[in-house]
């Protein structure tokens, strides 16, 4: 298993505003995904961060608007930028293949954004 | 497109009554099936997971759920469920190594006392 911190946990943010999410693992990951979940719905993977290369975004999300980055193995950050209250939701951070084999994801808390 | 269908949005049920909770996902050669919990501000937590063998896969908290291939289908079970059981539970299925996992939308499971 892993244990997955994410910063912060909650945040009110101004519309225009831009807000840094941290995701730190307690172990070497490859693969580190960020997903939005808005209000009342399920996960949307908004794009897949693996060390050393950019960042692939699934359809609908874009480089300037959710800027990524993976320095290491242990650390990701999503930036949510000129946010607007369309932007409300919980943002997750999950990765995979902690070992051969093993394909479940582990998640942590989310980070709650109300944009106002 | 590949999908994951959870048919009940939300499933009242009274403590200690039995409860289902079911999915149904779009047909592939060979899937790996997921059930994560979601208990109120916290994130996703992995209740069970079927990938490959036994059919029947037993999780955390006495939760159950049965691979079923003809019917494509993923159901979870309780037999007995308890006030803290009140969450968002989400299926997910992996439909090859190294793709990311499909979510459904989520039931919310409601205990009444």
């Amino acid at each position: 298993s892993a244990v997955i911190s994410q910063k912060p946990s909650r945040d009110i943010c101004q519309r225009g505003t831009s807000l840094t999410i941290q995701c730190q693992v307690d172990s070497q990951v490859t693969m580190m995904f960020w997903y939005r979940q808005q209000p009342g719905q399920s996960l949307t993977l908004i794009a897949t961060a693996n060390q050393g290369s950019e960042a692939t975004y699934e359809s609908g999300f874009v480089i300037d608007k959710f800027p990524i980055s993976r320095p290491n193995l242990t650390f990701s950050t999503l930036t949510v930028s000129n946010m607007s209250p369309e932007d409300s939701s919980i943002y997750l951070c999950s990765v995979e293949g902690l070992g051969a084999g093993d394909t479940e994801a582990f998640f942590g808390q989310g980070t709650r954004l109300t944009v106002v | 497109a590949q999908s994951v269908t959870q048919l009940d949005s939300q499933v009242p049920v009274f403590e200690e009554a039995p409860v289902e909770l079911r999915c149904n996902y779009s047909s592939s050669v060979s899937v790996y099936l997921f059930w994560y919990v979601q208990y109120p501000n916290q994130g996703l937590q992995l209740l069970l997971k079927y990938l490959s063998g036994s059919t029947l896969v037993k999780g955390i908290n006495g939760f159950e759920a049965e691979f079923n291939k003809s019917q494509t289908s993923f159901h979870l079970r309780k037999p007995s469920v308890h006030i803290s059981d009140t969450a968002e539970y989400f299926c997910a299925v992996r439909y090859s190594g190294n793709t990311p996992l499909v979510f459904g939308k989520g039931t919310r499971l409601s205990v009444i006392a």
